[in-house]
């Protein structure tokens, strides 16, 4: 059973909208959540992560996430996107069972038009 | 980036025949990992190893083996190469595996003919 699920699989949005990807992990134990980014022909880069703390994580190019420990959920927000945020988001999820072992949920590709 | 690179980069190969994927890396990291990359599932894990000649089963572990003789080499080997392992292959690093981010290298194409 798939324990890190992604919502949506495919998103198109313009440039200067919003953007929010969903992320719900089904594990009722402590875990270090995070969200890669996959941009066209390139190896996975890490946007942003979370292990303990401001449930409210910032990352780079101005993407951020919230966690919320109550919905299982670690969602991926940008205010404004750009053409260059096209690419391919993962959620990705440790468990304290399994520290370590990276388990990825499917993938959102992400298209944004000009 | 991290230092990290894998090779082949691309590779076509026929159904049966053996396979070997390298992974080295220049931040004398201690746990490395493999990864495949498909569409629909994400990256699924299927070997990790936590130190020289140490390592363990991941998800999709079936039809692989891997080998590591020294800290900066991790290779994937597929005995028998079959069409279900087409796919493209990510190897990953870390220093702590309980608190530190993996690092990925650049990937390796596979096609299974």
């Amino acid at each position: 059973a798939q324990s890190v699920s992604q919502h949506n699989h495919h998103v198109i949005l313009s440039e200067a909208a919003s953007l929010e990807l969903g992320c719900n992990y089904s594990y009722g134990g402590t875990v270090n959540l995070f969200w890669y980014v996959q941009y066209p022909g390139q190896h996975l880069q890490l946007l942003l992560k979370y292990f303990s703390g401001d449930p409210l994580v910032k990352g780079i190019k101005g993407f951020e996430a919230e966690f919320i420990k109550s919905k299982f959920s670690f969602n991926l927000r940008k205010p404004s996107v750009q053409w260059s945020d096209t690419a391919e988001y993962f959620c990705a999820v440790t468990r304290t069972d399994s520290w370590g072992k990276l388990q990825f949920g499917a993938g959102t590709q992400v298209v944004v038009t000009p | 980036d991290a230092g990290i690179t894998q090779s082949p980069r691309h590779k076509v190969t026929e159904t049966g025949t053996p396979v070997t994927l390298r992974c080295h890396q220049t931040e004398n990291h201690r746990y490395m990992y493999w990864y495949r990359q498909d569409p629909g599932h994400g990256l699924r894990l299927i070997h990790y190893s936590y130190g020289v000649k140490d390592t363990d089963k991941g998800e999709v572990s079936d039809g692989y083996s891997v080998s590591r003789s020294k800290t900066e080499d991790f290779l994937l080997t597929l005995e028998s190469a079959t069409s279900s392992q087409t796919s493209v292959y990510f190897c990953a690093i870390t220093s702590n595996w309980r608190q530190e981010t993996q690092y990925f290298g650049p990937g390796t194409r596979l096609l299974v003919l």
